[in-house]
């Protein structure tokens, strides 16, 4: 069974770098896309991004200048970091996997199938 | 962006109903979407993917169809567990795009 146990500061204030960090335990770590997604309270989900099975990143271009998505394939954990947050990067916060269709060497992402718990991430000064 | 519309944006409806949601890509996507179920203070659990096959361990009375640029969610029978909000996702094309959620209430 795949879970995914996420971790990171809750409360922040203006200008400060958020960051999150993701443990997968159950299955294998490769293969799969990496993702993070964002809900503000009583709002929708937003895709953040996401890094793929050969360490390739994939960014949502409304966040791309001040996210960064990383892997430690030897603890099987993937983190983000947010830069220069403002009280509108208020939201819970979740990593999730992401199955991956192969094409040879290429790889497409397909649906995300895992989530972590979430956890609200406040940006306050 | 690939932009996903869903309808209606909520409803209401009681045990034993047939329920329909909708979600319309603004480009051809294929079959390259999942629907999510989201109860209040949980993470989304995927339901449905490649636009109509069903998650394992999900009941069979949610369905999906579609293809191209218009999808369909279908709960045929309403049951209490089922009250909450639904999401479609594009996977087609980066950057991924959710639907606005259909909140699902009780009449």
């Amino acid at each position: 069974q795949v879970q995914l146990q996420q971790w990171g500061a809750e409360l922040l204030k203006p200008s400060q770098t958020l960051s999150l960090t993701c443990a997968v335990y159950g299955g294998s770590f490769s293969d799969y896309y990496w993702t993070w997604i964002r809900q503000p309270p009583g709002k929708g989900l937003e895709w953040i991004g996401e890094v793929g099975p050969r360490g390739r990143t994939y960014y949502n271009p409304s966040l791309k200048s001040r996210v960064t998505i990383s892997t430690d394939t030897s603890k099987n954990q993937f983190s983000l970091k947010l830069t220069s947050v403002t009280a509108a990067d208020t939201a819970v916060y979740y990593c999730a996997r992401g199955q991956a269709q192969s094409f040879g060497e290429l790889f497409a992402p397909r649906e995300i199938d895992y989530w972590g718990q979430g956890m609200l991430v406040t940006v306050s000064s | 962006d690939i932009q996903m519309t869903q309808s209606p944006s909520s409803l209401s409806a009681s045990v034993g109903d047939r329920v329909t949601i909708t979600c319309r890509a603004s480009q051809v996507i294929r079959n390259d979407l999942g629907w999510y179920q989201q109860k209040p203070g949980k993470a989304p659990k995927l339901l449905i993917y490649v636009a109509s096959s069903l998650q394992s361990g999900v009941p069979s009375r949610f369905s999906g169809s579609g293809s191209g640029t218009e999808f369909t969610l279908t709960i045929s029978s309403l049951q209490p567990e089922d009250f909450a909000t639904y999401y479609c996702l594009q996977y087609n094309t980066y950057p991924l795009t959710f639907g606005q959620g259909t909140r699902v209430e009780i009449k």
